[in-house]
């Protein structure tokens, strides 16, 4: 069965620095996503894109993050400067329908901010 | 703004027992519900879907319902397995754009 995979499965990065969650979405899907989920708490959804372009983006997702989908299979999530409260599990989904269909997820990038 | 709650935050039951796991949510006007399983260490899982026009939906072993009246969903595992052990979502499509809102999830914990 096809499914999402996330690169890497754990990132430990210094406070200030850049870091690049990547992930490959299930191949004939069109509408990618990315959420996260603090350490006990509930998943928040940051941002959803389709098209090339972001289609909708949550309050999280200011202007340190940003997403790409530089080829025809990967989809990237970018943090340019890091804070400690970045720190949490990084997930990355894929729909072939938007609203329509359900949503697949990846295992998840653990990012850790020292 | 919109939410989605569930009534327990665990849940024990013995295998081989039926288990039900309640959801509730804000917004009327949601028309596409979604349960996903979390395993320790993964990413949530698809389980079974529903739409708004639908009261009951069946999967393997699993069976979601849908009360708009009251704006309640529930899942229901036959038979549950130590497997079925996990946290359990239940997910409302905010909008065509396909935005989830998770609750908190309930943790179901299955004694053998």
């Amino acid at each position: 069965e096809p499914e999402v995979t996330q690169t890497p499965s754990h990132q430990v990065t210094q406070m200030g620095q850049e870091v690049i969650l990547r992930c490959v979405p299930i191949s004939n899907h069109l509408y990618f996503y990315w959420y996260r989920q603090i350490l006990g708490q509930k998943v928040e959804f940051l941002v959803s894109f389709y098209n090339n372009e972001i289609s909708e983006k949550s309050e999280i997702f200011d202007d340190q993050f940003s997403v790409e989908r530089p080829d025809g299979s990967n989809f990237t999530l970018k943090i340019r400067s890091t804070k400690l409260e970045d720190s949490a599990m990084y997930f990355c989904a894929s729909s072939g329908g938007g609203g329509r269909q359900p949503q697949h997820f990846g295992d998840g990038t653990r990012l850790s901010i020292l | 703004g919109e939410s989605v709650g569930l009534h327990l935050p665990t849940l024990s039951v013995q295998e081989g027992d039926n288990s039900i796991i309640n959801c509730a949510y804000s917004n009327s006007a949601s028309d596409y519900f979604i349960w996903y399983k979390q395993e320790s260490g993964k990413g949530p899982q698809f389980i079974i879907d529903i739409r708004s026009n639908m009261d009951k939906r069946q999967g393997q072993r699993v069976t979601v319902l849908l009360n708009k009246t009251v704006k309640h969903l529930s899942l229901q595992i036959a038979a549950t397995q130590p497997g079925d052990s996990a946290v359990y979502f239940c997910v409302m499509i905010y909008n065509q754009g396909g935005k989830l809102i998770f609750g908190q999830g309930t943790e179901l914990s299955v004694k053998p």
